[in-house]
């Protein structure tokens, strides 16, 4: 089936430092989710993305927080600077529609030391 | 409290036998439910959808929704071991313009050889 690629599937930083994660969402899809989930906890929607823009944030989606897909390219999510709380996996989705299925990739497991 | 609670936290069922999940949103607002399943070091997967009262089946998967006490629940029929994963129930908005899924703490099931 469609699959969501995410790179790397682990990051080991400093606090303070910048990091860029990597998805590869489904070709032929339009949206563009990340998602947060700490060890043990469920999973938190942090931002939506649609032709270029931030669709949708919750609460979570800092200002440290950025989303960018330049043309076509991967889908990432920025962190700078990167803090203590942001240690966690961080799950990136696509869908063709607005209300469809969300296709998650493997996630990436972010540690900030 | 959160949005969406699913019970219980973990479920054992031997191979062949019946697996029953349920997933409870204390919003009136999330009406349109999802299950999803996550095997270990993966993404979460769709299962299945449901957004009217009554039975959906897919297969050996059964979701059933009441809108009106907002339950929804997921029976796996003849239980097997590939079955084992973690059980998220996922719920959205959509009339209020919000499109996020909204995950439970998931159930953790283990179907025994």
């Amino acid at each position: 089936g469609p699959k969501v690629l995410q790179i790397p599937s682990h990051q080991i930083i400093d606090m303070g430092q910048m990091v860029t994660l990597n998805c590869d969402p489904v070709s032929n899809h339009l949206y563009f989710y990340w998602y947060k989930q700490i060890l043990g906890q469920q999973m938190e929607f942090l931002v939506n993305f649609y032709n270029g823009k931030v669709m949708e944030k919750s609460k979570l989606f800092k200002d440290q927080f950025s989303v960018e897909r330049p043309d076509g390219s991967y889908f990432t999510l920025k962190i700078q600077p990167t803090a203590l709380e942001d240690s966690a996996v961080y799950f990136c989705a696509s869908s063709s529609g607005l209300g469809y299925e969300q296709y998650f990739g493997p996630g990436t497991r972010l540690t900030v030391l | 409290q959160q949005k969406v609670q699913q019970s219980p936290e973990s479920l054992s069922v031997p191979e062949g036998g019946m697996a029953s999940l349920n997933c409870t949103s204390s919003d009136r607002n999330f009406q349109y439910f999802w299950w999803y399943r996550q095997h270990s070091g993966e993404g979460p997967k769709a299962l299945m959808s449901i957004f009217s009262d009554g039975d959906k089946k897919e297969g050996r998967f059964t979701a059933h929704l009441n809108k009106a006490s907002l339950h929804v629940s997921l029976h796996i029929r003849d239980s097997q071991p590939s079955d084992s994963a973690l059980y998220f129930c996922a719920a959205s908005e959509h009339d209020s313009g919000s499109w996020q899924l909204i995950f439970g703490s998931g159930t953790q099931l283990t179907v025994m050889p």
